[in-house]
This record gives C-alpha cells, sequence and structure tokens, in this order.
C-alpha cells in the first residue's frame, strides 16, 4: 500500500512555456502533499506544502506564481512550472503523508513518488 | 539556521561487510528521524523510523541508532550486498511531521 506515482516521469520542454506535473496517492487519500526540488548530489528542498481543498503553503523563497500548486481531490496534487526557463530545470518529487498509529504512538509517515525530470531548453 | 550533514563523500565497501553511514544535525529538535534509500533518478523510499526516545531500531539488516545528546543517528547494514547500492537519506520531522528537513544523503557502493 501507499503508492505514489507521478506523471510524466520526464519532460523536455522550450523556454516560456508552462508545464504541468501530476502526482497521485493511488491506494489511499492524502490530505497533505509535498512537492520537493532536487539537485543532482543535493539534498531534497521543500517547495511547497499542498493541503486539499485549501490554498498551498510555499518556502521561503519559492515563488507561488512561477509554481502553481492545486490540490483538487484527496489523491491528485498538480505542480504547474509557468513560462519555464532553464535554470528551472531540476527534478521534481512530489510526497503524500500518511498518519500511522493512534495517539502518543502514532507518526506520520511520507511516500514519495517516482519523481519527474524537467530539462528546459 | 537547522542543518543536517551527512557524509558527502562516497562509502566503498565489500559485499559482506557492515556499512554504517552517520548523520548529524544541528539547532534542531525532531520528534522522529528517518532514513531513506534513493536509487539514481528515482523518489526516495522510506527505509526506518525512530523516535526521540528509542535508542535504537533494526528491520532485517537494517539497524538505526539515535542519540539525540550527540544529535547523531548512524545507519548500519549488516551483511551488504551490491543491490545496498544507493544513495541513502537522513530526514528530521518535528511533532506532527509537518517538516521534513532533509540531509544530502551519502552514496554507497557495495563491490562484490
Amino acid at each position: 500500500g501507499a503508492v505514489v506515482s507521478q506523471h510524466p516521469s520526464r519532460v523536455i520542454c522550450k523556454s516560456g512555456t508552462s508545464v504541468k506535473i501530476e502526482c497521485r496517492s493511488l491506494d489511499f487519500q492524502a490530505t497533505t502533499m509535498f512537492w520537493y526540488r532536487q539537485f543532482p548530489k543535493k539534498s531534497l528542498m521543500l517547495m511547497a506544502t499542498s493541503n486539499e481543498g485549501s490554498k498551498a503553503t510555499y518556502e521561503q523563497g519559492v515563488e507561488k506564481d512561477k509554481f502553481l500548486i492545486n490540490h483538487a481531490s484527496l489523491t491528485l496534487s498538480t505542480l504547474t512550472v509557468t513560462s519555464a526557463h532553464p535554470e528551472d530545470s531540476s527534478f521534481y518529487i512530489c510526497s503524500a503523508r500518511v498518519h500511522r498509529g493512534s495517539g502518543r504512538a502514532g507518526y506520520n509517515e511520507q511516500f514519495f513518488g517516482p519523481g519527474t525530470r524537467l530539462t528546459v531548453l | 539556521s537547522q542543518k543536517i550533514e551527512q557524509n558527502s563523500e562516497a562509502l566503498n565497501i565489500q559485499e559482506g561487510k557492515t556499512a554504517t553511514l552517520t548523520c548529524n544535525y544541528t539547532n534542531y529538535s525532531p520528534a522522529y528521524l528517518q532514513w531513506y534509500r534513493q536509487d539514481p533518478g528515482r523518489g526516495p523510499v522510506f527505509l526506518l523510523l525512530i523516535r526521540e526516545n528509542e535508542k535504537e531500531k533494526r528491520k532485517e539488516r537494517l539497524k538505526v541508532t539515535f542519540d539525540t545528546t550527540l544529535k547523531q543517528s548512524l545507519f548500519h547494514i549488516t551483511a551488504s550486498q551490491p543491490a545496498d547500492s544507493a544513495t541513502y537519506l537522513c530526514a528530521l520531522m518535528n511533532t506532527g511531521g509537518f517538516k521534513t528537513i532533509f540531509g544530502a544523503g551519502t552514496r554507497l557502493f557495495v563491490k562484490a
């Protein structure tokens, strides 16, 4: 269980175009999903927290008009890179949070999608 | 600022040996610490979680220790196999898991 998919896995686009990346939780409902960006040999950088039915919460330094996030259902969050430029080329990864256990023994676990490699020419 | 340090140099070991990876952190009091495996071009895969009040956790050939005084976690893979070759990420979560901070990972190579 707890499988997260992303589509597309790879995308190449021209500078100035917009690209939409989908993140789906396949066998569970996720009220909260996260979008990360990862550069080669670097750590995952949290871009934003996507909450179903409400506006996303963006991390400092991330342009919300540039990276549009929509979490329209409990199984789908989308990230749209608007007017993409070569510096937006990166590996984008989403994750969904699942709560395990209950009470003091409870904890949150994140399940990651396979990632989307974006290349902007 | 909050910081996680993992050995940026790759770890090369012989098959059958125990691999030990280190995760150090500063300016953070995590409720949980997690270890993930990431293969090239793929998303991270969850391996183990250890809470702040736990000293050690095991899962098959994996063992994680958590020392909140030293602000350090050690990740061990016993009887390592070439298939264990990957990048291993350390991640810290606060209570509720609202914020997770990831280390840059350590690349492990297991030679046959």
